[in-house]
């Protein structure tokens, strides 16, 4: 079977950092995605793991384990504009599979 | 370059009406995904297609629903008979088709559907 585990919500505070984790078990895997989504809106794309390690971009970064099947997506230097949802998504044979996402609300 | 088009934005229909909803990939892109947003929940896969071929329909319930992906003209996904629990956000995403990791999904602004 498919799982992908995120937390529902979290909360952080302007200028912070936060980190959001993911765990998965997949009956296959290409790579593991991050991506966000505002209320109402489409998901966008941030970022994504093939090999073990850290991959940054600017703000965001994300780290992956294969061999724990764990991700986080950190978050530095938070803006109020980054309060959404962020969904951790697992490549399954060319498709996406997507955890029920966890929502970040920034307070100032 | 256009991104994933989508339309309608919103669409009202009765019960047991049919709701067709309709994806332009972006250019180039060969291969059409949807997914299903229930509110407050995380997109489910429905289904994937390549043009005149459809690749994996694993997401998609048995019955009322049906997708396809002509060589020319946009994907449609189509419910028929539509009931309450129907309602939802519809989002399509397409690819080239050389796989995620090489190209990352980018998905349309969705199809709210509402049934009445």
């Amino acid at each position: 079977g498919q799982n992908i585990d995120q937390p529902t919500e979290m909360t952080a505070t302007e200028g912070a950092i936060v980190q959001i984790n993911c765990t998965y078990q997949t009956s296959g895997f290409n790579g593991l995605f991050w991506y966000q989504q505002h209320a109402g809106e489409a998901p966008t794309f941030l970022s994504y793991n093939v090999l073990d390690g850290l991959e940054e971009k600017g703000r965001f970064s994300s780290f992956l384990s294969r061999s724990k099947g764990y991700s986080y997506l950190l978050l530095k230097e938070l803006q109020m504009k980054d309060s959404a949802s962020y969904l951790c998504a697992v490549d399954n044979t060319d498709k996406l599979i997507f955890g029920t996402g966890t929502r970040l609300q920034v307070f100032p | 370059n256009a991104g994933v088009m989508q339309n309608p934005r919103h669409l009202v229909r009765r019960r047991g009406q049919e709701a067709r909803l309709r994806c332009s990939p972006m250019k180039g892109h060969s291969h059409v995904y949807w997914y299903r947003q229930l509110p407050e929940e995380g997109l489910k896969f429905m289904v994937y297609l390549q043009k005149e071929n459809i690749i994996d329909e694993s997401g998609m319930p048995k019955e009322r629903f049906s997708a396809e992906f002509p060589k020319e003209g946009p994907s449609i996904l189509r419910i028929q008979q539509v009931v309450r629990g129907d309602s939802a956000a519809y989002f399509c995403a397409s690819s080239p088709g050389y796989g995620t990791v090489l190209s990352p999904l980018h998905f349309g602004n969705g199809t709210r559907l509402t049934v009445t």
